[in-house]
């Protein structure tokens, strides 16, 4: 199994731009989710999916926007690219269980994104 | 806010010691998970520890959980040059819903 996989792995974005950052995993996990991390940092909730068709808001929604149309993959999409944007982004998957239990995440290499 | 606040910031010792960080949280989990994150890369799992156990253990880690005093410990035994990483603790909380929230981490570096 190729796990959790992320591209592009780094991208420059002018601000106003848009872009999707995709991830796939092929281990049949109904719950992805998509963190950003700051330097110095710990890692932010930004959307999540429960399974196909599913998704809600974490703690930094703002700016962002996802879908998720099959189990496999959940893109995010950046609408209007601001500096304040620049990061590291994290894609998860993992098992998922009766609501509120969460189960070991496993994560994509990330994606380093930077807005000038 | 972040609802795992690990603690040191940052540790530094000598290859064979061991290493120990602390998590601590503010409300009621499901259970609480540590990662380790070497530079540059993504997260990696390292142990689960639910909410009604005390003591885990995985090779050379120890991991415990006090419910009572809200807070867990991440022990490395005779470390490695390569635990050198940033670990993070990561908390289910029972009134979240379907989310973990991470800690800022510990970054251990150490030295041969």
């Amino acid at each position: 199994n190729a796990g959790v996989t992320q591209t592009p792995k780094f991208q420059v974005l002018k601000t106003g731009q848009s872009m999707t950052l995709q991830c796939a995993q092929d281990m049949n996990h109904e719950y992805m989710s998509w963190y950003r991390q700051d330097p110095g940092m710990g890692l932010r909730l930004i959307h999540y999916s429960v399974g196909a068709g599913i998704t809600d808001q974490g703690e930094v929604p703002n700016g962002y926007n996802v879908s998720r149309s099959t189990t496999e993959d959940f893109p995010l999409r950046l609408l209007s690219a601001a500096p304040s944007q620049t990061s590291v982004y994290f894609c998860a998957s993992s098992y998922s269980r009766e609501a509120g239990a969460q189960e070991t995440q496993y994560f994509g290499p990330g994606t380093r994104l930077l807005v000038l | 806010s972040q609802q795992g606040e690990e603690d040191p910031q940052a540790l530094s010792i000598q290859e064979g010691e061991n290493a120990t960080m602390n998590c601590s949280y503010k409300t009621s989990i499901n259970n609480l998970q540590w990662y380790r994150q070497n530079s540059g890369r993504g997260l990696v799992h390292l142990i689960l520890i639910r909410s009604n156990e005390r003591e885990k253990h995985s090779g050379r880690l120890r991991v415990t959980l006090d419910t009572s005093k809200k807070s867990s410990s991440l022990l490395i035994t005779a470390s490695r040059a390569a635990d050198t990483a940033s670990y993070f603790c990561a908390t289910d909380e029972e009134a979240a819903g379907n989310k973990l929230t991470f800690g800022g981490g510990t970054r251990v570096l150490v030295k041969p």
